[in-house]
């Protein structure tokens, strides 16, 4: 079976230039979370679908991020402007059931370098 | 709120050592248990979990126990591996998945 799908693998940016990001989940998973990865802040994370309705945006950093879910195979995360601090590898990730199971399938993630 | 404290890092061994990595939890309620592995330019992968107290997960050599007295999760292997490099995630799940900061290891040959 396939995993989680990512795309792009590397993005390279300038400053206020649009991104998106996207996210195939695993067949048949209804929860799909965004995360991002920095040395500095390390793994947090940024939005939570549940049967593609988002559930928890509490760390969504900003009115420049927005997530979507318009089906139960794609999910978007925009950011825009981009900024150079948005700098990160974003990872998305599909599970059988809700967060409190814990049992996430990650993807390969999406390197952003915003110049 | 749920934490998780993982020792920092980074973890250098010698190719068949035993391997510790601590991490210890602070939760309200009685959440599950997770070690996550992740390989240079890859995902998180799900290493081991435990649902409740006195658990024991186990995955590719590795183990570690749930243990609610001292609210800790400690990640073990006997013998490791060149292949065993890369980051360690401890997390906890109760509402929500909460990860550590993650511990990096490399073995050295």
């Amino acid at each position: 079976d396939a995993g989680v799908i990512q795309s792009p693998r590397h993005e390279v940016t300038e400053m206020g230039q649009e991104v998106t990001l996207r996210c195939k989940p695993i067949s048949g998973h209804n929860s799909l979370f965004w995360y991002r990865q920095t040395m500095m802040r390390g793994l947090e994370l940024l939005i939570y679908f549940n049967n593609n309705v988002p559930i928890d945006d509490s760390g969504m950093p900003e009115d420049r991020f927005s997530a979507k879910m318009p089906n139960a195979s794609f999910s978007t995360l925009k950011i825009q402007p981009s900024e150079p601090r948005d700098s990160a590898v974003y990872f998305c990730a599909s599970s059988l059931y809700g967060p409190d199971t814990g049992e996430l399938f990650f993807g390969e993630g999406s390197r952003l370098t915003v110049l | 709120g749920d934490s998780v404290t993982q020792m920092e890092g980074p973890v250098t061994l010698s190719e068949e050592a035993f391997l510790t990595i601590n991490c210890t939890y602070t939760a309200t309620g009685y959440p599950s248990l997770f070690w996550y592995v992740q390989y240079p330019g890859e995902g998180l992968q799900l290493l081991l979990k435990a649902t409740k107290a006195d658990d024991k997960g186990s995955n590719k050599g590795f183990e570690a126990t749930y243990r609610k007295e001292t609210t800790s999760f400690h990640l073990e292997k006997g013998s490791v591996q060149v292949s065993d490099s890369a980051v360690y995630f401890c997390a906890l799940s109760d509402e929500k998945l909460t990860f550590g900061t993650g511990t990096r290891l490399t073995i050295i040959p």
